[in-house]
């Protein structure tokens, strides 16, 4: 799978939202984007994936840039229970699983 | 509820012994997966699993051994030939390989005296 790039750490706002950003310039077109966040001492937890268009759930909201060499993570309203390491993963359609998880990004959120 | 079970939570042992730590799901996914996180890092992959009875080296599998003799079950053994086998171990599953999401564990922290 390809890398991604993300920064080390970002702060915010509770209540206000959050843009996380990440780079994978080399992504292939069969390559999904996957985030996941871990919450200290917890495992990692699923929180949105898309391959080209925009995606939405009940947790976020994840931008795809046209040309996909770069998505961003969208928390609308940030609260103190999102402070946790958000990664950026992408994730071939088949073939082997070796799932790369980055350092990703330290999100704090100021009360 | 369905979801994936590690134990135990902590876990310490001597230098030079074998030990196993437990990965249970009852999600009737085919693929599990075990992980490795040093302090500060990212995880990385150390033997997954796509059916049962078989299983696939991931990037780091020295030291370890694993078998997956139930669909439910996917034990990791830690080797006294692993030589920096302090860390947190992660258990995950997906319902196939590939691109499908990964349901993660609590974790075990296994301390090596």
């Amino acid at each position: 799978d390809a890398k991604t790039t993300q920064p080390n750490s970002m702060e915010s706002n509770e209540e206000e939202p959050v843009h996380l950003p990440c780079n994978h310039s080399t992504i292939s077109g069969t390559d999904y984007i996957h985030w996941y966040r871990q919450l200290p001492s917890q495992g990692p937890e699923y929180v949105i994936h898309g391959l080209t268009s925009n995606v939405n759930n009940r947790m976020a909201s994840l931008a795809i840039a046209e040309d996909r060499k770069s998505s961003t993570l969208i928390l609308h309203r940030a609260t103190l229970r999102d402070a946790a390491v958000y990664y950026c993963i992408l994730r071939a359609l088949t073939g082997a699983n070796n799932l790369f998880f980055g350092t990703g990004t330290r999100l704090t959120v100021i009360p | 509820d369905g979801g994936i079970t590690q134990s135990p939570k902590y876990l310490f042992r001597k230098e030079g012994q074998n030990v196993t730590l437990s990965c249970e799901q009852n999600l009737n996914h085919d693929a599990m997966y075990w992980y490795r996180q040093d302090p500060g890092q990212g995880l990385r992959l150390i033997y997954y699993s796509q059916i049962v009875n078989d299983f696939q080296k991931g990037d780091i599998a020295e030291g370890y051994s694993v078998s997956r003799e139930k669909k439910e079950s996917f034990p990791l053994t830690v080797t006294s030939a692993q030589k920096n086998p302090t860390a947190f171990y992660l258990c995950a599953s997906s319902l196939r390989q590939g691109s499908d999401t990964q349901y993660f564990g609590p974790g075990t922290r296994l301390t090596v005296l």
